[in-house]
Order: C-alpha cells, then sequence, then structure tokens
C-alpha cells in the first residue's frame, strides 16, 4: 500500500536559516511526488512537483526538492526561511489518477 | 479566473444529522475529488467524480456519498453524522487526462459535528 511518512511533527528555524523538510514513501514503482502548503484556514497550494528527469526540482517562493529513489525520499528545502514561510507542509505521492496520498504534515514556525 | 469554490466555510450540525457541501471548481477543470482532513492529520482521499459518475473511492462508508453536475460542480453528502466526522472537506479540482497534474484545492468546509 502506498503511504508517505513525514517524520517530523513540528519544526522552529530562525528567519534567514536554511529548512529542510524530511519525507519519505513507500510505493513499488517511482511515484509522482508533490510538496503542498496549507496556511491556517486555508486550502493547499502546490509549491512543486516531481514526475520524471532531473531529480532536483525547483519550486515556487525559493522551495526546492530532491528526489532520492535509494533512500524513497523527497526531501524539501529552502536556503533563507521568511517569516511567511510559517505554515503546515504536506508531501504528498500519486500513485495513479488523481488520487492524491498525504503525510500528516510538518508545522513550521519562524521564529525572528 | 476564479479558482476552486467551496461553500458554506463553516458548518455545525448534531449527530444523526445529515450535510450537503458543495464545490465549483476551477474554470476549464471537470474533475473534482474531495478530501477529509482531520485536525492535525493529512487530507485523507474520499471520491473523485468526473463525466458526473465516481470514479475513484478511498476508504470510507457510504455514509458518504456524491454527485457532479453536468457544470462539473460537486456536491459532498454525509449522513447520519458521527463525531469523528468534524473535519475540513477540502475539494480539490484537475482536468481528466492530465494525469497527475496538480490539483487545485479550496480553502474548505469546516465541519463541526456535536
Amino acid at each position: 500500500a502506498q503511504s508517505v511518512t513525514q517524520p517530523d511533527i513540528h519544526i522552529t528555524v530562525s528567519e534567514g536559516a536554511s529548512l529542510e523538510l524530511r519525507c519519505n514513501y513507500s510505493y513499488g514503482a517511482t511515484p509522482y511526488l508533490f510538496w503542498y502548503v496549507q496556511s491556517p484556514g486555508q486550502g493547499l497550494q502546490l509549491l512543486l512537483k516531481y514526475f520524471s528527469g532531473d531529480t532536483l526540482v525547483q519550486g515556487i517562493k525559493g522551495f526546492e526538492a530532491e528526489f532520492k529513489r535509494s533512500q524513497s525520499s523527497f526531501n524539501l528545502r529552502k536556503p533563507s526561511v521568511h517569516w511567511s514561510d510559517a505554515a503546515e507542509y504536506f508531501c504528498a505521492v500519486a500513485p495513479t489518477g488523481n488520487q492524491f496520498y498525504f503525510g500528516t504534515g510538518t508545522s513550521l514556525t519562524v521564529i525572528p | 479566473d476564479a479558482g476552486v469554490t467551496q461553500s458554506p466555510t463553516h458548518l455545525i450540525k448534531t449527530r444523526g444529522q445529515q450535510v450537503t457541501l458543495r464545490c465549483s471548481p476551477k474554470s476549464g477543470h471537470d474533475t473534482v475529488s474531495w478530501y477529509q482532513q482531520a485536525l492535525g492529520q493529512g487530507p485523507q482521499f474520499i471520491f473523485q467524480y468526473y463525466e458526473e459518475e465516481e470514479r475513484q473511492r478511498g476508504n470510507f462508508p457510504d455514509r458518504f456519498s456524491g454527485h457532479q453536475f453536468p457544470n462539473y460542480s460537486s456536491e459532498l453528502n454525509v449522513n447520519a453524522l458521527l463525531l469523528g466526522d468534524s473535519a475540513l472537506y477540502l475539494c480539490a479540482s484537475s482536468r481528466r487526462g492530465a494525469t497527475n497534474e496538480k490539483l487545485f484545492f479550496g480553502s474548505g468546509t469546516q465541519l463541526s459535528v456535536l
């Protein structure tokens, strides 16, 4: 069965510091992978996606993610965090069709 | 260009009641998916509609049902509400055939069951 694990429930970083959010997936083949961000009271906004090709994917708002097949990981990174990045981040896998499987999310707090 | 719109934004019901949530997809999209997001959890897939039929379904009881209209809008119905149905219900739209293209999400309907 497909599953997504986000091992960090909550992360706190200082503004300007670098960020890495972890995501591991379980799926037989290479899935389609996504990172979404959710601000309080809002829906989910796509940050970036990986389908195939270059394993380093660039997204919006300065985010990037790297797909590592050997580790079944798709970690999200940002070199310098801004206060406005505080939100909930979800990793998702979509093996087939449009049915997405989401992780439980990582809550990001940014301190000045 | 309006994105995905959902109504109502908030809803309070009591156990045993029935509820209907509504969703209008983004312009140009013909596929609607519904997700349930419990507090502190990621969204869980309920089902997906296109061409006015349910095409895929997640692990939800048949108390959860839906409908899609010719204009691609959709409704989610939940019967015999339980306390555990309290959650944010998200609608997402996409284009059929654009496999695994990104989903566009609405802001959700927050359902509280008392």
